[in-house]
């Protein structure tokens, strides 16, 4: 069974372009979080999914930020109009549908995005 | 947003020893995790608590979930160098839109 899988691992974009990251969750799973996390920070929630719905968006900046989950195919976090701050580590979770386990967020190994 | 009281915040030993580390709340929680994240990799999952009091080990790491719902801790015994990284705790309550509330982290760094 594989695990959680982002691409691309590094991105480097120049300001103003778009960035898109994607992510395909653990197979049976169809709960889906994005997380971004700064050096020698923790890890701060953005939004989570489900199968073409967004069920909490609390954690993503208003502009330029966007997430879907499609039915078929990865997930994406779309940030438009890419600026210096924007440069973090974009973590993915998955986590299982039903049960205690339900809880149980399972990580990509992340992607390094750099905003020149 | 909410956050647990995760301490300490580094911790520098020495092979061989063991460590400990925890995490508080003011909040109760249904479930603990306990996440390890090594340099430029996603956090990988240790160790998960469904109930109050459960004492849970995967080798040389045992959890425990607090009797109060509150607080857990990690322990590691016998520590070797690939025991280094950042480990995590997390806290989920079923009402809380399936989100994990996320300590800010422990970073553990093991001298040979």
């Amino acid at each position: 069974n594989a695990g959680v899988m982002q691409n691309p691992r590094h991105l480097v974009r120049r300001r103003g372009q778009e960035a898109r990251l994607r992510c395909s969750p653990m197979k049976g799973h169809s709960h889906v979080y994005w997380y971004r996390q700064l050096p020698e920070e923790g890890l701060k929630f953005m939004v989570y999914l489900q199968k073409e719905n967004i069920i909490d968006e609390s954690g993503m900046p208003k502009e330029r930020f966007s997430a879907e989950f499609p039915k078929e195919g990865p997930s994406i976090l779309r940030i438009q109009q890419v600026v210096r701050g924007d440069s973090a580590a974009y973590f993915c979770a998955s986590s299982p549908n039903v049960g205690t386990s339900g809880s149980e967020q399972y990580f990509g190994p992340g992607t390094r995005l750099t905003v020149t | 947003g909410q956050q647990l009281n995760q301490s300490p915040q580094s911790m520098f030993i020495q092979e061989g020893e063991d460590v400990s580390m925890n995490c508080t709340s003011s909040s109760i929680f249904n479930t603990w995790l306990w996440y390890k994240q090594d340099p430029g990799e996603g956090p990988v999952l240790l160790i998960a608590l469904y109930k109050a009091g459960e004492l849970t080990s995967n080798g040389r790491l045992t959890a425990q979930f607090g009797i109060t719902r509150k607080d857990s801790f990690l322990n590691i015994s016998a520590s070797i160098p690939s025991d280094v990284g950042i480990y995590f705790c997390a806290g989920f309550n079923a009402g809380n839109n399936r989100k994990l509330i996320w300590g800010l982290g422990t970073s553990l760094a093991v001298n040979p």
